[in-house]
C-alpha cells in the first residue's frame, strides 16, 4: 500500500539555524512529490513539488526539498529559519497512474525559537 | 482571482444529525477534492470530483457522501452524525485531475458535534 511518513511529530529550530523536516515514501511507480504548509485555521498552501529532473527543488518562502530516489525521501529544508516559518508542514505524494488521490504524511509541527 | 471558498466557515451539530458542507472551486478548475483533518489522523483523504464524477473514494463509511455540479461547486453530506465526525473539513481544487498539478486549499469547515 501507498504510504507517507513523516518521523517527527515536531521539530524545534533555533532562529537563524538551518532547518530539515523529513519526509519518507512509500509507493508503487513513480510519484509527484509535494510540500504543504498550514498555518493556524487556515488551508493549507502549496509550498513547492517535484515531478522530474533536478532532485533539489526549489519552493516558496525560501524552502527547497531534495528528492532521493534510492532512499525514497523528500526531505524540506531551509538554511535559515524565521520564527515565522513556525507552523504545521505536510509532505504528500500523488500517484502517477490512474488511482491519483493526493495521500498525506501526518504532518510535522515546526516550532522556531527566537 | 478568487481563491477556493468553503462555506459555513464553523458548524455546530447534534449528535444523530445531518450536515451538509459547500465548496467553490478557483475559476476553471474541475477537480475538487475533501480531506478530513483531525489530530491524531491527520489528513484523510474523503473523496475526489471531475467534471461532475466521482473519480476516487477514501475508507469512510456510506454517511459520507458527496457531489458535484455542473458549474464545478461541490458539497459534501454527512448525515447521522457521530461525535468522532468533529473534525476540519478541507476542499482542494485543481486545474485537472490525474497529473502532477497540486492543489489550492480552502480554509476549512470546522465542524464540531455534540
Amino acid at each position: 500500500a501507498q504510504s507517507v511518513a513523516q518521523p517527527e511529530d515536531q521539530v524545534n529550530v533555533a532562529e537563524g539555524n538551518p532547518l530539515t523536516v523529513k519526509c519518507t515514501y512509500s509507493v508503487s511507480g513513480n510519484p509527484y512529490l509535494f510540500w504543504y504548509v498550514q498555518y493556524p485555521n487556515r488551508g493549507l498552501q502549496f509550498l513547492l513539488k517535484y515531478i522530474t529532473g533536478d532532485n533539489l527543488v526549489k519552493g516558496s518562502y525560501g524552502f527547497e526539498a531534495e528528492f532521493n530516489k534510492s532512499q525514497t525521501s523528500f526531505h524540506l529544508k531551509k538554511p535559515s529559519a524565521l520564527v515565522s516559518d513556525s507552523a504545521l508542514y505536510f509532505c504528500a505524494v500523488r500517484l502517477v497512474n490512474r488511482d491519483d488521490k493526493i495521500i498525506f504524511g501526518k504532518g510535522t509541527r515546526l516550532h522556531i525559537l527566537p | 482571482k478568487a481563491g477556493v471558498t468553503q462555506t459555513p466557515r464553523y458548524l455546530i451539530k447534534t449528535r444523530g444529525q445531518q450536515v451538509t458542507l459547500s465548496c467553490s472551486p478557483i475559476s476553471g478548475h474541475r477537480s475538487v477534492s475533501w480531506y478530513q483533518q483531525t489530530p491524531g489522523q491527520g489528513l484523510q483523504f474523503l473523496f475526489e470530483y471531475f467534471s461532475e464524477t466521482q473519480r476516487n473514494k477514501g475508507n469512510f463509511p456510506g454517511r459520507f457522501s458527496g457531489r458535484q455540479f455542473s458549474n464545478s461547486r461541490s458539497e459534501m453530506n454527512v448525515s447521522t452524525l457521530e461525535l468522532g465526525d468533529s473534525a476540519l473539513y478541507l476542499c482542494a481544487s485543481s486545474s485537472e485531475a490525474g497529473t502532477a498539478y497540486g492543489y489550492t486549499f480552502g480554509s476549512g469547515t470546522r465542524l464540531t458535534v455534540v
